[in-house]
């Protein structure tokens, strides 16, 4: 099966970088995501980016794939206390039926 | 746009009882997945459909089952409720279900047995 992994817990300073790490296994993964889960919500989508891609910039996100190393990343610049949630990083887009396959979430927690 | 609508938010049941949960997906969206979320497993698929149809299963027993209506809504079953049923049950849609076919879920419906 496949196996998304992520390390459990970030605290960041308000105003710093926040870089939430990912790596998987499937190396036919075509676009991976991240997610942000804040208390009391489902799943809001963050970004994505495809798996030809090395990196993506969407404002204060900025997504980095090392396909070779599976290895995903995440970074919010200029972190602030409305950050801190749970971040997601989703493996999909393999096949139809629409399978995701979830990290098991890092909680952010960004000091004021 | 409405986004994914999921009801009910709560549910408390008891064991051995059976509970539906019901969700409508984002207008124009023809796939609906389930997920289970627990503090010790994560995010776990249930399963997938699309036109009236299931087309992925994750591994969960019979006691889960779902279907889908022509208007894509979808409901999900869980007869003979366990204490480890106890979990968020997340809901999201998705345009075609296929390649680059991001989810949108919903914010959940919570249930409790005991």
């Amino acid at each position: 099966g496949e196996d998304v992994e992520q390390s459990l817990f970030l605290s960041v300073r308000e105003g710093d970088s926040s870089v939430i790490n990912c790596t998987y296994t499937d190396s036919s993964s075509t676009y991976l995501y991240w997610y942000k889960q804040e208390p009391g919500a489902g799943l809001q989508l963050l970004t994505y980016i495809f798996s030809n891609m090395d990196m993506k910039q969407d404002q204060r996100l900025t997504v980095l794939l090392n396909k070779k190393d599976k290895h995903l990343s995440l970074r919010i610049a200029d972190t602030q206390t409305g950050d801190s949630a749970i971040y997601f990083c989703a493996d999909g887009g393999r096949s139809t039926g629409n399978q995701f396959y979830f990290g098991t979430g890092t909680s952010l927690t960004v000091i004021p | 746009k409405a986004g994914v609508t999921q009801t009910p938010r709560y549910l408390i049941k008891t064991r051995g009882q059976q509970v539906t949960l019901s969700c409508s997906p984002i207008s124009g969206h023809r796939s609906v997945s389930w997920y289970q979320q627990t503090p010790g497993q994560g995010l776990q698929f249930l399963f997938e459909y699309f036109s009236e149809t299931q087309r992925n299963k994750g591994n969960f027993p019979g006691r889960f089952s779902g279907r889908q209506f022509s208007n894509s809504r979808s409901e999900m079953n869980v007869s003979t409720l366990e204490l480890g049923d106890s979990a968020l049950y997340l809901c999201a849609s998705s345009l075609e279900g296929g390649l680059h076919s991001p989810l949108h879920f919903g914010n959940g419906t919570r249930l409790t047995v005991t």
